[in-house]
C-alpha cells in the first residue's frame, strides 16, 4: 500500500526549464528524502529534511533545490533543466532513521 | 573506498528453482546491511536488513541474507521462486544505519519465468 506519493510520475522538458517534483507522505515519519535514480539504476541521495531542517545535502548542483512547508511534504525544484539530470527522482521517508519507505518515483526526461 | 558491488546485473531463473543473489561490500567500520527491492513501476521496498546478532537474517516473502563477515558478503536467498519475484533487487551497506550515508549497489534485475 503506497503511503509516499509523488507528482508527477513523468515529465519531459526542455533544457533551460524549469521543474518541480512533489512529495507527501502519510505515515508521519519526521526524515523524507530525494534519491536520484540514473539510467544504471545507480541510486544517489541529494537531500534529506528533518523536521523541516536540511540535514543532508550531498554535492549537487545548486540548480536543484529542496522545499518543505512540513514534515509531510517535500518538494524538489530543479531551476534550469539540463540533459544530465534525465533520471528517476524518488523521493522517500523514515521515522528516527528506520525503514525507508518509497514513493514510486518521477521520470524526468529533458529533451 | 566505501562500496557495494552486485555482479550480476540479471539473474534469470524457472519457476520453483532456488536463487542467490550476490552481495559483497567495502566498509571500514560495522556495516548496517540492506536488501531492498523494487518491482516494476512501484518505489524501492525493504526486504530484510542486519545490523548485529544471528548472521542469518529473515525476510518477507521466504527471503533470508546471510552475513559472512570474512567474506564481505550479504547474499539474498530463497528456496524456491515465484514468477511474481521478478523484480530488482538492490544491496546496500550504511554506518549505523543512517539513511542518509546509505551506499547501494546498482541492483540484480531477477527474471522468473513461469
Amino acid at each position: 500500500e503506497t503511503a509516499v506519493f509523488q507528482t508527477p510520475n513523468y515529465h519531459v522538458t526542455q533544457v533551460g526549464n524549469e521543474v518541480s517534483f512533489n512529495c507527501k507522505q502519510t505515515l508521519g515519519h519526521d526524515t523524507m528524502y530525494w534519491y536520484k535514480q540514473d539510467s544504471k539504476k545507480l541510486l544517489k541521495i541529494m537531500f534529506s529534511y528533518n523536521n523541516k531542517q536540511l540535514i543532508v545535502n550531498e554535492t549537487v548542483p545548486r540548480r536543484f533545490s529542496p522545499q518543505s512547508s512540513d514534515k509531510a511534504h517535500l518538494n524538489l525544484r530543479i531551476k534550469s533543466v539540463e540533459p544530465e539530470d534525465s533520471a528517476v527522482y524518488l523521493c522517500a521517508s523514515s521515522f528516527r532513521g528506520n525503514t525507508l519507505y518509497f514513493g514510486e518515483g518521477s521520470r524526468l526526461i529533458v529533451v | 573506498a566505501q562500496s557495494v558491488t552486485q555482479p550480476d546485473a540479471r539473474v534469470t531463473v524457472s519457476e520453483g528453482a532456488s536463487l542467490q543473489l550476490r552481495c559483497k561490500y567495502s566498509y571500514s567500520g560495522t556495516p548496517y546491511l540492506f536488501w531492498y527491492v523494487q518491482y516494476p513501476r512501484q518505489g524501492l521496498q525493504l526486504l530484510l536488513k542486519y545490523y548485529s546478532g544471528d548472521p542469518v537474517v529473515q525476510g518477507v516473502n521466504g527471503f533470508e541474507a546471510e552475513f559472512i563477515k570474512s567474506n564481505s558478503s550479504f547474499h539474498l536467498r530463497k528456496a524456491s521462486v515465484h514468477w511474481s519475484d521478478s523484480a530488482v533487487y538492490f544491496c546496500a551497506v550504511s554506518a549505523g544505519g543512517d539513511n542518509s550515508k546509505l551506499i547501494w549497489g546498482l541492483g540484480t534485475s531477477l527474471v522468473v519465468n513461469p
